[in-house]
């Protein structure tokens, strides 16, 4: 069964630290992977998206690694801001965004306090 | 900025109620998508359209129906509201042509059956 599985469910830490978000997925055949992050009553906006060549792509201080061997991904946030504070998603696509399906992660829930 | 937009952002509204929930982009995207998200859920797929008079079922089965009429337009209707309806009804689009486009997502419409 195809699923994306992400950890933690939840994280609070204090503005200026970093932190990493883990995604692990089961999807197969892959063709991408992207982070997206949705602040409290918004849509989600993409941040990275990663195929299967690619194992590591920076977005300001966003940066996203991908080991598609272990079929593990991470997001890593660094100097985190008040503005960070989000739902964090992963979505794998198992034929490309436009034709494939894409499977959703719960999402980790990221606080960041003063 | 994707230009995607929902209406209304929140409803309250009673049990039997018609309803429609509006989404027009501006992209001139072929692909437009309906999910339902529950909070601290993964985004589940309810309805997909592919261009003009073209809509599928997605995974999650629901008692909504869309209508495209026109591309830059996707409405999704229920009949006759019930509570468990009551959830996050999110509208994105994707356009063709280049691989792995993202899905732009509007701000969402908060359903609320009484």
């Amino acid at each position: 069964k195809n699923q994306v599985e992400q950890s933690p469910q939840s994280l609070i830490i204090l503005e200026g630290k970093n932190c990493t978000l883990q995604c692990n997925y089961t999807v197969s055949p892959f063709s991408n992977l992207r982070w997206y992050k949705q602040d409290t009553g918004r849509g989600p906006v993409s941040l990275t998206i990663m195929t299967f060549s690619e194992n590591t792509k920076s977005n300001g201080r966003y940066t996203a690694t991908l080991d598609a061997d272990t079929k593990q991904s991470s997001l890593h946030i660094t100097a985190s801001q008040l503005s960070d504070s989000a739902s964090y998603i992963c979505v794998v696509s198992d034929r490309g965004s436009t034709l494939g399906r894409l499977y959703f992660g719960r999402g980790t829930q990221l606080t960041v306090w003063p | 900025e994707a230009d995607i937009y929902q209406t209304p952002r929140y409803l309250v509204i009673g049990t039997g109620k018609k309803i429609t929930l509006e989404c027009s982009q501006t992209m001139g995207h072929d692909k437009m998508y309906w999910y339902q998200q529950d909070p601290g859920m993964e985004l589940h797929l309810i309805h997909y359209s592919y261009g003009v008079n073209s809509t599928e079922k997605g995974d999650l089965s629901s008692e909504s129906t869309v209508s495209r009429i026109r591309t830059e337009h996707f409405p999704l209707t229920l009949e006759s509201a019930r509570p468990s309806h009551t959830s996050q009804y999110l509208c994105a689009s994707s356009g063709t042509g280049q691989v792995n486009q993202p899905q732009h997502f509007g701000d969402g419409t908060r359903l609320s059956i009484l």
